[in-house]
């Protein structure tokens, strides 16, 4: 199947400071992205969701303002928390798809574990 | 908006045994249904779907049942492995694809016991 990388794996921030998490369709063409958080023991709750060329669309309860999601191009989204706190620390999951393709799936990357000291 | 169901939390199993988890959905539009499988610290993993028109589909030791009627769709794993002991979460969406956005259940720790 399709590849989806994310980078970092892992990363440890200071409180305050901010923190960039990348997305990249390795071998298509990604026209929507999601980006999920997860806690411990906890299902994917979905955060917000970036289109190609335009802004995202945030869930209910997600400030944009903090977590800054940018789909520059086919193949990459970013996310970025700012002003990171401990309660931030969590496990950021993206995903890539094609919008309007049926049959296709959304493939996960391997996800970022943030931890806010 | 749609919700997702999943039961039972946790399941332990033991090695050979089959193992099922049932997720119910509520809206009734949905017509996509896959089954990611977690380990831990790594991102979902696709093991299964399911589409509205079909009823039943098998993959060598893994099936999902889906009963539109009733709004549920079932995991079922045969002669479980070690390996499969993970996070198993489903999730439902409408017009199915990768570029719509998954409702997930709550997940199931599956235990395979030796």
């Amino acid at each position: 199947g399709a590849v989806v990388s994310q980078h970092p794996s892992w990363v440890i921030c200071k409180s305050g400071t901010s923190v960039k998490i990348e997305c990249r369709s390795l071998d298509f063409q990604a026209t929507t992205m999601f980006w999920y958080r997860q806690f411990p023991k906890q299902s994917l709750m979905l955060m917000a969701t970036s289109n190609e060329g335009s802004k995202a669309t945030y869930e209910q309860g997600v400030e944009k303002d903090k977590f800054l999601i940018n789909h520059a191009s086919l193949t990459l989204s970013t996310l970025t928390v700012t002003s990171a706190h401990p309660e931030d620390s969590s496990f950021y999951i993206c995903s890539a798809g094609t919008q309007g393709a049926l049959n296709t799936e959304a493939f996960f990357g391997q996800g970022t574990r943030l931890t806010v000291v | 908006g749609e919700n997702v169901e999943q039961h039972p939390s946790t399941l332990s199993v033991q090695e050979g045994d089959s193992a099922v988890i049932k997720c119910t959905y509520s809206d009734s539009a949905s017509n996509y249904f896959p089954w990611y499988k977690q380990e831990l610290g790594k991102g979902p993993q696709l093991i299964i779907d399911i589409r509205s028109n079909v009823g039943e589909k098998k993959d060598q030791r893994i099936a999902v049942t889906l009963n539109k009627t009733a709004k549920h769709f079932s995991l079922h794993i045969t002669e479980t492995q070690p390996e499969d002991s993970a996070v198993y979460f489903c999730a439902a969406t409408l017009r199915g694809g990768g570029g719509n956005k998954l409702t997930f259940g709550t997940g199931t720790q599956l235990k395979v016991e030796l």
